[in-house]
């Protein structure tokens, strides 16, 4: 595998669900970041790591909950989630913050 | 704190005709800018980047872009454009003098390629 890939790439859950998405980077990158894509909506970034540490959290709902157990891997879990949270989520790393991101091909969720 | 402007949100053009994407963004001493694509159902992709050097930057797919710093401009540009161009464009800055400052990404700017 190369580059940054994302499982599962689609997901349908009800609201009431316990999911987790993954994402996993081979370019040994040290940040890495969630990000919601929602139709006809600017990109949103929702959390930041960088060395594995959490550096930013922007304002997100706490039913959004991340995890980074190493600087390749990444995930985000889910928990009584709303219809309003359907939306694409990337993946995306960068040697540094200011840096060029690569990013995954998403997953497409969809909360019922 | 740093902004981007995409100009346009959607941009129709015929197949082999010239295009050109706008971006603005807010001044700053020294930035580095991006351009990405993303195609349906897929993550985004990286186009061309500006860190230094020329201001002309050329990238994947025969698109290139000129940084203008006293216009604070970086607009994506191809001479002739494909069907397969079809795709929505996002403009990006950073700012590399910013402590913990990530990528600053625009609203998108949708390009639809017509036969």
């Amino acid at each position: 595998e190369t580059g940054v890939t994302q499982t599962p790439r689609h997901l349908v859950m009800g609201m009431t669900n316990k999911k987790s998405l993954k994402c996993e980077q081979h370019l040994g990158h040290n940040a890495m970041y969630w990000y919601k894509q929602s139709a006809k909506k600017p990109l949103e970034l929702m959390f930041v790591y960088s060395l594995e540490e959490r550096v930013e959290n922007n304002s997100v709902p706490s039913r959004f909950s991340p995890e980074c157990p190493n600087s390749s891997h990444l995930f985000l879990h889910l928990h009584t989630l709303q219809p309003e949270d359907s939306a694409l989520y990337l993946c995306a790393s960068s040697q540094e913050p200011e840096r060029e991101q690569f990013f995954g091909p998403g997953t497409r969720l969809t909360v019922l | 704190a740093q902004s981007v402007t995409q100009l346009d949100s959607q941009v129709p053009v015929f197949e082999e005709a010239p295009v050109e994407l706008r971006c603005n963004y807010s001044s700053s001493v020294s930035v580095y800018l991006f351009w990405y694509v993303q195609y349906p159902n897929q993550g985004l992709q990286l186009l061309l980047k500006y860190l230094s050097g020329s201001t002309l930057v050329k990238g994947i797919n025969g698109f290139e872009a000129e940084f203008n710093k006293s216009q604070t401009s970086f607009h994506l540009r191809k001479p002739s454009v494909h069907i397969s161009d079809t795709a929505e464009y996002f403009c990006a800055v950073s700012d590399p003098y910013n402590q913990g400052v990530k990528l600053i990404f625009g609203q998108g700017t949708e390009l639809s390629v017509k036969p």
